[in-house]
């Protein structure tokens, strides 16, 4: 059974700071790993999504990175701004109906 | 080109009624999941579906809760006899079918709370 977990649970970073958000996964036969956005009593918003054959993946400011052997995923944020403020989530894919297991989430402030 | 679209967005329900959640799939996508997000917690895999099949329910609690996706027309999620502790954010996602990454796009969800 795939567990997903996420460190840290909350994190305040003055604005322009670069910062890192971990996750890892129990099971590594994974699909791919796709990290989102969720603002408060909103939906969410995909950021990125790595397949299991990659390695990283990057848009704008965001850089994720998967390493499968390790069970661990990565989101750098660069030049945190007060708008990345957010819950950001990673979902691993995995199993043979590709199920999709979720992380309890980051919360991130970022102070202006 | 209209996103994963869930209706009602928010939702009240006495405890003992019965709450229906609609779900419409982004256009040309076939697969259909649903979430549970409870206060304070993450998103909780429900229900697997495709057309007029349901893939994996092992999420699903096993009474009350029911899911459909028609031929035609939206998923649905049915729970009966609401308690309190349904009370949560219920997302939708779909997937394109295909070859390709299989990323899920989800809707916006519905809130459901049970007085």
């Amino acid at each position: 059974k795939q567990e997903v977990t996420q460190i840290p649970a909350a994190l305040s970073v003055p604005e322009g700071e670069n910062l890192v958000l971990n996750c890892s996964f129990t099971d590594s036969a994974i699909y791919n790993l796709q990290w989102f956005r969720q603002d408060p009593g909103k939906g969410l918003t995909s950021l990125l999504l790595i397949q299991s054959s990659q390695r990283e993946q990057t848009s704008g400011r965001l850089n994720a990175s998967l390493d499968k052997s390790s069970g661990r995923s990565t989101l750098y944020i660069a030049a945190s701004q007060p708008g990345d403020s957010a819950t950001y989530l990673c979902a691993a894919r995995s199993g043979g109906y590709q199920k999709v297991t979720f992380g309890i989430g980051t919360k991130l402030q970022v102070i202006p | 080109n209209a996103g994963v679209m869930q209706n009602p967005r928010h939702l009240v329900r006495r405890r003992g009624q019965e709450a229906r959640l609609r779900c419409s799939p982004m256009k040309g996508h076939s697969h259909v999941y649903w979430y549970r997000q409870l206060p304070e917690e993450g998103l909780k895999f429900m229900v697997y579906l495709q057309k007029e099949n349901i893939i994996d329910e092992s999420g699903m609690p096993k009474e009350r809760f029911s899911a459909e996706f028609p031929k035609e027309g939206p998923s649905i999620l049915r729970i009966q006899q609401v308690v309190r502790g349904d009370s949560a954010a219920y997302f939708c996602a779909s997937s394109y079918p295909g070859g390709g990454t299989h990323e899920q796009f989800f809707g916006p969800g519905t809130r459901l709370t049970v007085l």
